[in-house]
């Protein structure tokens, strides 16, 4: 099941403007990353964040973490076209003896020139 | 960071036909992740591959539809079989090179008819 939930689904904004990009999880959680996809094709990773952090800053990127509300949101200032791309958050949790990543629903978002 | 060759990176495919995805990393790694991303969906874990061992699936994903092997700790693949039109997916590989930081291969984009 998913663990994460993003909002919103999608996104237009203009060239130039801050893009903020939200997401839920359930479940306890040693650190949450975000990851972006371009057409479809695969992740990138962007910025981890550990449980004890609140704040974190990577170029035009910036994460908040709040695990008292269960969230996370991502901040890109200043957009530009090449940040069109879909944004997912994701965790990494065990169940069924696996160690993989748990996605959220993404974001996709459109930087309109 | 690693790099990742999948292929085929895209195909169509014959319902009741099997495709074989195979995942070459660049240096040996001790888990690989198989993960299934429907189209406008996020990514959802299909199983961890242990070189070794027999793969580990999640919860809706059985070893009779997705075999995957781990013949050595470069390379894994996973074979979608008796495909039908719901199995039209984009499919990743992906490993941890990094704690806390996941790489991708480019992904196959499987259409089948």
């Amino acid at each position: 099941s998913q663990q994460g939930e993003e909002d919103p689904q999608a996104l237009s904004i203009q060239e130039g403007e801050n893009a903020t990009m939200n997401c839920s999880y359930k479940t306890s959680i040693n650190n949450l990353q975000w990851y972006r996809q371009n057409s479809g094709r695969g992740l990138v990773h962007l910025i981890l964040i550990r449980s004890n952090e609140r704040e974190k800053h990577s170029g035009r990127l910036r994460v908040t973490l709040d695990t008292s509300k269960k969230s996370s949101s991502l901040l890109i200032t200043a957009s530009q076209a090449a940040d069109t791309a879909s944004y997912f958050c994701a965790t990494k949790y065990s169940g069924g003896g696996a160690d993989g990543l748990t996605f959220g629903k993404g974001t996709h978002l459109i930087i309109q020139p | 960071s690693a790099v990742i060759s999948q292929k085929p990176s895209r195909d169509i495919c014959q319902r009741g036909t099997s495709l074989t995805i195979q995942c070459q990393v660049d240096s040996q790694v001790t888990m690989m992740f198989w993960y299934r991303q429907q189209p406008g969906q996020s990514l959802t874990l299909i199983a961890t591959a242990n070189q070794g061992s027999e793969a580990t699936y999640e919860s809706g994903f059985v070893i009779d539809k997705f075999p995957i092997s781990r013949p050595n700790l470069t390379f894994s693949t996973l074979t979608v079989s008796n495909m039908s039109p719901e199995d039209s997916s984009i499919y990743l590989c992906s490993v941890d090179r990094e704690p806390g930081k996941a790489f991708f291969g480019q992904g196959t984009r499987l259409t089948v008819v």
